[in-house]
Parts: structure tokens; C-alpha cells; sequence
């Protein structure tokens, strides 16, 4: 199995922030890398595939970046509607993997 | 717009099999080019996949899982299903299903908590 990592674990923003979100693969996943976003009692939502990639509908300020181990989601100006948890997923090989998550709230 | 519909008792007894069944709308499993998965939230924690399904019957199972875990699909009904055996308290979870393309899930249902307690 393909471990990922995510780090902060948790991080206090304001709206307006620009925030970046790091997740890492222990081991080099090419651009296989996808991000979503996790509202408390909701499912899922895919914002990010193929590391950058941005899913029909997600707004532009979401962007992900990286290859290999290492990727970034960055938020540009952070809304309301924001904060969430957000967690990286491995596509690279099965069986699939997701990081631990990120919970992003207010400060 | 594709939808999922997870479905099955929130309330299981220990060492019983876990069913749940997953109803697809807005688009046809039998088109392919699709899997279709099975994934779990154990509360408060993170995602785990379970396995998914090819509309051809074709599987891949977690390896975690996989003594205990059946997929399985009905292209008829547009449907697809999880069996979970012998669960314990460990496999108390929210329970989801997904539409699962180049191995990322761009549609989820809204999640079904089953609970395992006697």
C-alpha cells in the first residue's frame, strides 16, 4: 500500500486567506494525486485530479500542484464556504490510499 | 447528472454480514468505463476504499478486507452491492459508495452510518 501524509493536520485561517495544504506519498506517484473536500455529515467532494486538474464546477481559486511525492493545494483567497476538512488520495496503484486530512477552520 | 444512493440496515450484530446496496441514477453502470467502489469513514476518522466493481462483474477488494468482502453488481437494476462478513465493532462506519474513474471518485453518495452493536 502507498502511505500519504498531510500536513498541518489542522490550520486557523481567516477569510481572504491564501492557504496551502501539503500532502506526501512515500513513494514517487507521478501526477496520480487527486484532492477533496469534506464538509461535517456530508460526503466527499472532488476538487483536484491528476495533481492539477480541476474538476467541472470547483471554483478557480482552488489549485493543486506537485509530482512524484510531493503536492500542494492552495486555496488563493479563502471563503466562508472553505472550511472543511480536505484530504489527498493515491491513484497511482491500488488499493487506493487518502491521507489523513487536513481540517481547516476559522480563526 | 449521475447520482448514488446508498441503502441497507444501520444496525448490525456482531459476527452478522454487513449488506448495503448502492442505486445509480442519471447514467447506466452496463456503459462502462466506469468502476464502481465501495468506501468507508469509521467516526471522526479518515477514508478508507474497501473495493470496487467493473459492470462486467470484475473486482478489486482492499487488501485489508478482502477475506471479508464481497462486491457485486446488477447491471439490470443499476445497482451495486457490498457484503461485509463476520463485522465486528471495527466496521462501525459511514459507509459510501462512489463512481470511480482512473482510480478517483468523482461521484459519491450521501453516505449510510451503519452501526455494529448487539
Amino acid at each position: 500500500d502507498i502511505q500519504m501524509t498531510q500536513s498541518p493536520s489542522s490550520l486557523s485561517a481567516s477569510v481572504g486567506d491564501r492557504v496551502t495544504l501539503t500532502c506526501r506519498a512515500r513513494q514517487s506517484i507521478g501526477s496520480y494525486l487527486n484532492w477533496y473536500q469534506q464538509k461535517p455529515g456530508k460526503a466527499p467532494k472532488l476538487l483536484i485530479y491528476a495533481a492539477s486538474d480541476l474538476q467541472s464546477g470547483v471554483p478557480s481559486r482552488f489549485s493543486g500542484s506537485g509530482s512524484g511525492t510531493d503536492f500542494t493545494l492552495t486555496i488563493s483567497s479563502l471563503q466562508p464556504e472553505d472550511f472543511a476538512t480536505y484530504y489527498c488520495q493515491q491513484s497511482y496503484s491500488t488499493p487506493i490510499t487518502f491521507g489523513p486530512g487536513t481540517k481547516v477552520d476559522i480563526k | 447528472q449521475v447520482q448514488l444512493q446508498e441503502s441497507g440496515p444501520g444496525l448490525v450484530k456482531p459476527s452478522q454480514t454487513l449488506s448495503l446496496i448502492c442505486s445509480v441514477s442519471g447514467g447506466s453502470i452496463s456503459s462502462g468505463g466506469y468502476y464502481w467502489s465501495w468506501i468507508r469513514q469509521h467516526p471522526g476518522k479518515g477514508l478508507e476504499w474497501i473495493g470496487y466493481i467493473y459492470y462486467s462483474g470484475s473486482t478489486y477488494y482492499n487488501p485489508s478486507l478482502r477475506s471479508r468482502v464481497i462486491i457485486s453488481v446488477d447491471t439490470s437494476k443499476n445497482q451495486f452491492s457490498l457484503r461485509l462478513t463476520s463485522v465486528t465493532a471495527a466496521d462501525t462506519a459511514v459507509y459510501y459508495c462512489a463512481r470511480t474513474y482512473n482510480k478517483y471518485c468523482d461521484y459519491w453518495g450521501q453516505g449510510t452510518l451503519v452501526t455494529v452493536s448487539s
